[in-house]
């Protein structure tokens, strides 16, 4: 069975400190796994993905992210925050299933306060 | 840039009502998704499509039903709309399976209001 948890439903953060979201997750497969970013009234956008290759993974914006298996953990991060980075952060895992179809679970989120 | 247009962002519809969600992607993507996101609960899969005149019903079918005639556009529609279907509906493409690495690519969301 594959589950997504977010561990922290809001992050609040002064503008130039580091970012951290917390993810875990659990898949029977080898899975693939995504951040999306959702800011006010627009739809979800893609920053980063890991399907198997680097375990650390860049994406735009300045985040990363890094897979870790034994911790079952996917934690997005950046170094420094910036106020057009405040938003609601999605973890997404995707996997096959033994049907042969695939799964794909959408964490709850994490909303992502920025001070100035 | 992959673009994922849903026709209406605002949509204000009586309950009874037939409804029509509406999207068009254009990067020639197998694969086709309607979602709801509402507060606290996340995303829900309604229904998706992995080829023309294909249909698969995701966690939260009951009251949607979805089309399919062109591989570009795949339409929500909502037989009969009740107040408990008020929500943020998105649409979104990717190619080939989910499970195969693609992401999913998003349009902007239609928020719904049955009165």
């Amino acid at each position: 069975a594959q589950s997504v948890t977010q561990l922290d439903s809001h992050v609040s953060v002064s503008e130039g400190t580091p970012v951290l979201l917390r993810c875990n997750y659990s898949s029977s497969y080898s899975p693939s796994l995504f951040w999306y970013v959702q800011h006010p009234n627009k739809g979800l956008q893609l920053l980063l993905k890991y399907t198997s290759a680097a375990t650390l993974v860049k994406g735009i914006n300045g985040f990363e992210a890094e897979f870790k298996k034994s911790e079952t953990s996917f934690h997005l991060t950046k170094p420094s925050a910036h106020m057009s980075d405040a938003a609601e952060y999605f973890c997404v895992v995707s996997a096959a299933l033994n049907t042969g179809g695939f799964k794909t679970i959408f964490g709850a989120g994490t909303r992502l306060f920025v001070k100035a | 840039d992959v673009k994922v247009t849903q026709s209406s962002r605002y949509l204000v519809k009586r309950t009874g009502e037939k409804v029509f969600l509406e999207c068009v992607q254009d990067m020639d993507h197998e694969n086709m998704f309607w979602y709801r996101q509402d507060p606290g609960l996340g995303l829900r899969l309604i229904y998706f499509s992995y080829d023309v005149k294909m249909k698969e019903k995701g966690d939260i079918p009951e009251g949607y039903s979805v089309s399919r005639e062109k591989k570009e556009r795949f339409s929500l529609i909502l037989e009969s709309a009740s107040t408990n279907q008020t929500s943020m509906y998105l649409c979104a493409s990717s190619s080939l399976a989910p499970g195969a690495g693609q992401p999913q690519h998003f349009g902007d969301g239609t928020r719904l209001s049955i009165l």
